[in-house]
């Protein structure tokens, strides 16, 4: 089992819909997750960071966390075609170093 | 904040050379570094984890006599790849954690074309 899965997608969604993406983990233990948006060609970016459970919201995007189930989420309400990427999910596990997943490319059409 | 920096940007060498890229936390001090690959269409390959004073931690399957490390400063690691060859083609990618957080926040990248 992977330590961190995501689909790799396309997800497709009109212009002004919200885009909702999906992780989940395998270690319990994990302490802090995170949300890098990726642009072809580019290094990731980091969007988001959610350390406890529940929801935060930056802008149009809210982070989803639920240590009780492992699953981690990322809304992008009234996405943009601009917000076309691959979003990769990571996580602490208590190491120094960030677990990846393979991350889920997005496509917003106009 | 949090800006890293890394150069050059795009390099492209003959097969046999050595070429080096570098890899800088501009408003920050960075203790740990980590040094990461990617190949067209495909994840992240984490290769390294650079402390500042000692010794990179490699992953496993990343030749540590190929890839030299060096993090002898706060804000400043060094990736060298030595003897490189077209199958080391790839876009090579440093991040750096703040002290006493989580975030890794990622350089621009580097992408080498070994002929």
């Amino acid at each position: 089992q992977k330590e961190v899965e995501q689909n790799s997608g396309p997800l497709s969604v009109p212009e002004g819909a919200i885009a909702s993406l999906n992780c989940t983990y395998s270690d319990r233990g994990s302490q802090s997750f995170f949300w890098y948006r990726q642009y072809s060609g580019k290094s990731p970016e980091l969007i988001m960071s959610i350390y406890s459970n529940g929801d935060k919201e930056d802008g149009r995007f809210t982070a989803q966390l639920n240590k009780a189930s492992q699953y981690v989420s990322l809304l992008i309400r009234d996405s943009q075609p601009s917000d076309s990427a691959t979003y990769l999910c990571a996580v602490n596990t208590g190491f120094q170093k960030l677990v990846f997943g393979t991350g889920t490319r997005l496509l917003v059409s106009p | 904040g949090a800006v890293v920096s890394q150069h050059p940007s795009r390099v492209i060498c003959k097969s046999g050379t050595s070429v080096k890229i570098e890899c800088r936390s501009l408003d920050f001090q960075a203790t740990t570094m980590f040094w990461y690959r990617q190949f067209p269409k495909k994840s992240l390959m984490l290769m390294a984890t650079s402390n500042e004073g000692s010794k990179a931690t490699y992953e496993q399957g990343v030749e540590k006599d190929k890839f030299l490390i060096n993090h002898a400063s706060l804000t400043l690691s060094t990736l060298t790849v030595t003897s490189a060859h077209p199958e080391d083609s790839s876009f090579y990618i440093c991040s750096a954690r703040v002290l006493g957080r989580d975030e890794q926040f990622f350089g621009p990248g580097t992408r080498l074309t070994v002929l």
